[in-house]
This record gives C-alpha cells, sequence and structure tokens, in this order.
C-alpha cells in the first residue's frame, strides 16, 4: 500500500489567492482527519470525517476553510481567499474504523506559504 | 473536554543519555494513549501505545506505561541516539463520541554526538 497520499508537497501562493489541497486516504480506511501544524499552535484537528460525511468541523478556523470528501479515496481542503497567517503545514490523516486503539497513518504533509 | 499536556522542548541531550519527555492527560472514560514521532520533512509515525491502565507500550527501544492514577504517559528511552532526534508527539484516542485524536504539541528532541 502507498499510504497516505497529499498534494502538492509545497505550495506558494499570494494573499487572496485560492489554495486547494488534497489527499488520498489508505484504501479501505473509514476515517479521514485534516490537522495543521505551526510553531505557535502545534497540531491542530480541523475537520475529520467517517465513512465520507463530516462528523466534527469545530475546528474550522474561520469561513474560509471548507473541505470535502466525494468518495472513499478523495478529499480536499481549500481555502479561499488565502491570507499569510494560514501558512502552516496541513496534514491528511486516516484510520479504520472506529475503534479508539486504532492507529492514525499520515501523509507527508503540504507546506502551504501564503505571501 | 479532552486534552494532552506535554513538557515544552526544545530537549537536548548528549548520546546515551537516559531520555524522559513527561505527557499528561484529561479524559472521559479510559482512552487509548499514544506516542508518535515526526522525523524532518515527514508526516507523524506512530512509536508505541497503551490501550488501558498499567499497560507498557514499547518499541525501538522507547517505553511509555499508561498510568491512570496519575492520568500520565511519559515518554522514555535509556540511551538515546542522534538518529532519535525527532519531534514526539503524545496522543489520546477518545472512546466516546467522534472518537477522534487528541495531540499534546509536541516537544522537539535535539540529540548531539
Amino acid at each position: 500500500d502507498a499510504g497516505v497520499i497529499q498534494s502538492p508537497r509545497h505550495e506558494v501562493t499570494e494573499m487572496g489567492q485560492e489554495v486547494t489541497l488534497r489527499c488520498k486516504p489508505i484504501s479501505g480506511h473509514d476515517y479521514l482527519f485534516w490537522y495543521r501544524q505551526t510553531m505557535m499552535r502545534g497540531l491542530e484537528l480541523l475537520i475529520y470525517f467517517n465513512n465520507n460525511v463530516p462528523i466534527d468541523d469545530s475546528g474550522m478556523p474561520e469561513d474560509r476553510f471548507s473541505a470535502k470528501m466525494p468518495n472513499a479515496s478523495f478529499s480536499t481542503l481549500k481555502i479561499q481567499p488565502s491570507e499569510p497567517r494560514d501558512s502552516a503545514v496541513y496534514f491528511c490523516a486516516s484510520r479504520a474504523r472506529d475503534r479508539r486503539n486504532e492507529k492514525l497513518f499520515f501523509g507527508s504533509g503540504t507546506q502551504l506559504s501564503v505571501l | 473536554g479532552n486534552s494532552v499536556t506535554q513538557m515544552e522542548g526544545p530537549v537536548t541531550l548528549s548520546e546515551e543519555a537516559f531520555l524522559t519527555i513527561n505527557c499528561t492527560y484529561t479524559a472521559t472514560g479510559y482512552p487509548s494513549l499514544f506516542w508518535y514521532v515526526q522525523y524532518p520533512g515527514e508526516g507523524l509515525q506512530l512509536l508505541l501505545k497503551a490501550t488501558k491502565a498499567d499497560d507498557k507500550g514499547s518499541n525501538k527501544g522507547f517505553e511509555a506505561t499508561y498510568r491512570k492514577e496519575t492520568t500520565s504517559f511519559h515518554l522514555e528511552k535509556g540511551s538515546v541516539q542522534v538518529s532519535d532526534s525527532a519531534v514526539y508527539f503524545c496522543a489520546l484516542g477518545e472512546n466516546t463520541g467522534g472518537f477522534k485524536t487528541i495531540f499534546g504539541a509536541g516537544t522537539r528532541l535535539f540529540v548531539k554526538a
């Protein structure tokens, strides 16, 4: 298995532009998570899905952020319009089933820089 | 709500020194506890886990024991190597509600040769 695949690895954009981050979870995993990592706030959970349905989006910072999971093998995180304070590493992770002791599998992350 | 608190870094040690990274948690019920490690430029990967009180998780010389009485899950290693330099995250897996995983802020470890 190729693991969780994220694209792009690096994204540099200008303030006000739309940014779309992509994630392909591990086949068969029912849960998908989007995290954001910054020096100031560490690793924050933004949103997660179970069987393609958003379960908790309370971590999404504001309406400029949106996430979709149109099918079991693909998810996007969109920022529109982007701002410099959105600069961070965004991780996607997936997990099998709804068992609390199942580990998360992380992608390599997308390093986003908003100028 | 559930939360994880871990010691601030960075932690700098010489090779072969003893490592402890403290982690405490607040949770309802009986969560699972994890330590994840992040090497430069990579995503997090599971280092070890424990699913119930008094369980000891271990991997690659690292150990942590689930202490319910002190709500702690401290990470230890008897002799660190330069290759252990990374960021270490303590986490808990909820056993109610959404079953999400909550992470601590991370502790950066530098090991000098």
